[in-house]
């Protein structure tokens, strides 16, 4: 299984800032993908963090505010811009290994 | 989009007794995963149960898989305070089968 070390752990940020979440895997592996978790709620899906390309976002979500890269298969950033309140949630990154999908701790933002 | 729901949304048991939490879904679908995520932690990955398989144990965890009904099934046998989390069903999204959507969760409380 796949081992995700995610950092920052928690952060409190400021409106108006940005702020980039670091993802690194154990291994190498062909899909990553960042979700988010707002306050109570389930987890949804940001984007596919494509090794190479532009990452495939989901409906409400788009790349100027949540820009993502991916250089190897190792390594994802999660960039979350301009913040706002709205935008306190826990990030999580995660990767796909033998059909399982696998979590880091997730980072915690809470926008003042 | 959604694609899994989970019922109860919320159980409250006691320590010893077994609990069962239920998940629905729309279309078909290669995989569902089960995840149990404790308070304010990444999510941990149970069980896989793949669309050919019926059930599947781990320990404690029996996971069923009703294609026809397009539902899922944990249990938890012999509960203990431990087991106290939230705990989401997660299946292929409805647009891919590389994309994993997540339920809303069952809260479960296990009582000493």
């Amino acid at each position: 299984s796949a081992v995700i070390s995610q950092k920052p752990s928690r952060d409190i940020c400021q409106r108006g800032t940005s702020l980039t979440i670091q993802c690194q895997v154990d291994s190498q592996v062909t899909m990553m993908f960042w979700y988010r978790q707002q306050p109570g709620q389930s987890l949804t899906l940001i984007a596919t963090a494509n090794q190479g390309s532009e990452a495939t976002y989901e409906s409400g979500f788009v790349i100027d505010k949540f820009p993502i890269s991916r250089p190897n298969l190792t390594f994802s950033t999660l960039t979350v811009s301009n913040m706002s309140p709205e935008d306190s949630s826990i990030y999580l990154c995660s990767a796909q290994d033998t059909g399982e999908l696998f979590f880091g701790e997730g980072s915690r933002l809470t926008v003042l | 989009s959604q694609q899994g729901e989970e019922d109860p949304q919320a159980l409250s048991i006691q320590e010893g007794e077994n609990a069962t939490m239920n998940c629905s879904y729309k279309t078909s679908i290669n995989n569902l995963q089960w995840y149990r995520q404790n308070s304010g932690r990444g999510l941990v990955h149970l069980i896989l149960i793949r669309s050919n398989e019926r059930e599947k144990h781990s320990g404690r965890l029996r996971v069923t898989l009703d294609t026809s009904k397009k539902s899922s099934s944990l249990l938890i046998t012999a509960s203990r305070a431990a087991d106290t989390a939230s705990y989401f069903c997660a299946t292929d999204s409805e647009t891919s089968y590389d994309k994993v959507i997540f339920g809303p969760g069952t809260s479960l409380s296990v009582i000493p």
